[in-house]
């Protein structure tokens, strides 16, 4: 089966750094994709991982160590637009199973 | 980048209608597109994988007669909400990825669907 666990909710102030974790428990893994989704819209991607590390994009990171099924999503510089669901999803023979996401207020 | 479209954005009906959702991939072939439902505050549920010119894989659960998948191109697929019910309400979201299979999905912008 297929099991992906986030925070449902965090929040943080404008200007920090936040980490959303993701733990998996899945049948087969090929990648895991951090998703950003704003309330009423689609979801947009954010970073794919497929080897254990840090992926930087921007003001954006992921990590993943597959060993110990787990990845974090790391924002830096929190702007109030980055208030959003954060979504992990783990990708297996072309299909990805999706945690509930993490919503992420953030505060001035 | 990838630019997918969904349409129309909102759809309000009677119950006993059907609703048909198109999805386009705009600038790039996609080779599977996806169809997810998802409630508010939930996660998004896959209903159903589709494969340009095979019939659709649907998740367990999905029933096949009443959410008829068409993946008539490999720009086009189409998702008909057949005989919608009250319960039938919700945020649907079509995705495509193009190339290889483990590539990011780009999702539709959603089709908000209330039955009345």
């Amino acid at each position: 089966g297929q099991n992906i666990d986030q925070p449902t909710e965090m929040t943080a102030t404008e200007g920090a750094i936040v980490q959303i974790n993701c733990t998996y428990q899945t049948s087969g893994f090929n990648g895991l994709f951090w998703y950003q989704q704003h309330a009423g819209e689609a979801p947009t991607f954010l970073s794919y991982n497929v080897l254990d590390g840090l992926e930087e994009k921007g003001r954006f990171s992921s990590f993943l160590s597959r060993s110990k099924g787990y990845s974090y999503l790391l924002l830096k510089e929190l702007q109030m637009k980055d208030s959003a669901s954060y979504l992990c999803a783990v990708t297996n023979a072309g299909k990805s199973t999706f945690g509930d996401g993490t919503t992420l207020t953030v505060k001035p | 980048g990838a630019v997918v479209s969904q349409h129309p954005s909102w759809v309000i009906c009677k119950s006993g209608t059907s609703v048909k959702i198109e999805c386009r991939s705009l600038d790039f072939q996609a080779t599977t597109m996806f169809w997810y439902r998802q409630f508010p505050k939930q996660s998004l549920m896959l209903m159903a994988t589709s494969n340009e010119g095979s019939k659709a894989t649907y998740e367990q659960g999905v029933e096949k007669d009443k959410f008829l998948i068409n993946h008539a191109s490999l720009t086009l697929s189409t998702l008909t909400v057949t005989s919608a019910h009250p319960e039938d309400s919700s945020f649907y979201i079509c995705s495509a990825i193009g190339g290889g299979r483990d590539q990011p999905q780009h999702f539709g912008d959603g089709t908000r669907l209330s039955i009345l």
